[in-house]
């Protein structure tokens, strides 16, 4: 039973615009979010998270949207860029004091960035 | 500041065989973490040492899968004896406490 879901395995944007990821999560006790973008050969990077308490963290060009009645978040990336080209994982925590324990991930988008 | 360090890259076995994976968190990191990522999904976590003790190893497979961190620093991750849904990488990560966990570039292990 898959407690993240990513439910695109891929997505094709072109530079400029902007690009949404979608995450829906079924475990109630999720009470922290996190995003991690991974390159071809390297191992996950940290880029923003959330937490239950708001429903929005914007950092730079990456701004993520909680809706905790739906049980959804989404990344919105914008303007996209070729760097951003990468497999993102949506990453669910049941402790809401932040940090990177008991993490559940989705599988993964692959965001392609077209020029 | 170093990352964190996993070898070997890669890894080729036969099914049955025993292989081992090390890794070398960064510095002053507590908390390390491994994960197993079979391709297509998303990384799942094997398991949790605070220092040298475990915190979580819920989803380790005991009966084949062992790990250690003796002086709470470098740790060890074995599999003995392998069978070939084994298959998967196997990422390291540490991180400080009630912070975010950096990653290895992990260990892609074929079981043949």
């Amino acid at each position: 039973d898959q407690q993240v879901k990513q439910n695109s395995p891929s997505l094709s944007v072109q530079e400029g615009r902007i690009s949404i990821l979608n995450c829906d999560y079924t475990n109630s006790m999720f009470d922290y979010f996190l995003w991690y973008k991974k390159y071809p050969a390297e191992g996950p990077t940290f880029l923003i998270s959330i937490s239950s308490i708001k429903d929005k963290n914007e950092d730079g060009r990456f701004t993520v949207f909680l809706n905790k009645s739906a049980k959804h978040l989404s990344l919105h990336i914008v303007p996209s860029q070729p760097g951003d080209s990468a497999v993102y994982f949506c990453a669910a925590s049941p402790y809401s004091g932040g940090g990177a324990d008991g993490l559940t991930f989705g599988k993964g988008t692959h965001l392609i960035i077209q020029p | 500041e170093a990352g964190v360090a996993q070898s070997p890259r890669y890894k080729i076995i036969e099914k049955r065989q025993s292989v081992a994976f090390w890794c070398n968190p960064i510095s002053g990191h507590a908390t390390l973490y491994w994960y197993q990522q079979i391709l297509g999904q998303g990384p799942k976590l094997l398991i949790q040492f605070q220092n040298n003790g475990v915190v979580d190893d819920s989803q380790l497979p005991k009966d084949r899968f062992s790990a250690e961190r003796l002086k709470g620093v470098d740790s060890t991750l074995k599999i003995q004896p392998a069978k070939l849904e084994d298959s998967a990488v196997y990422l390291c990560a540490s991180s400080l406490e009630i912070a975010e966990a950096f990653f290895g570039q992990g260990t892609r292990l074929t079981v043949v």
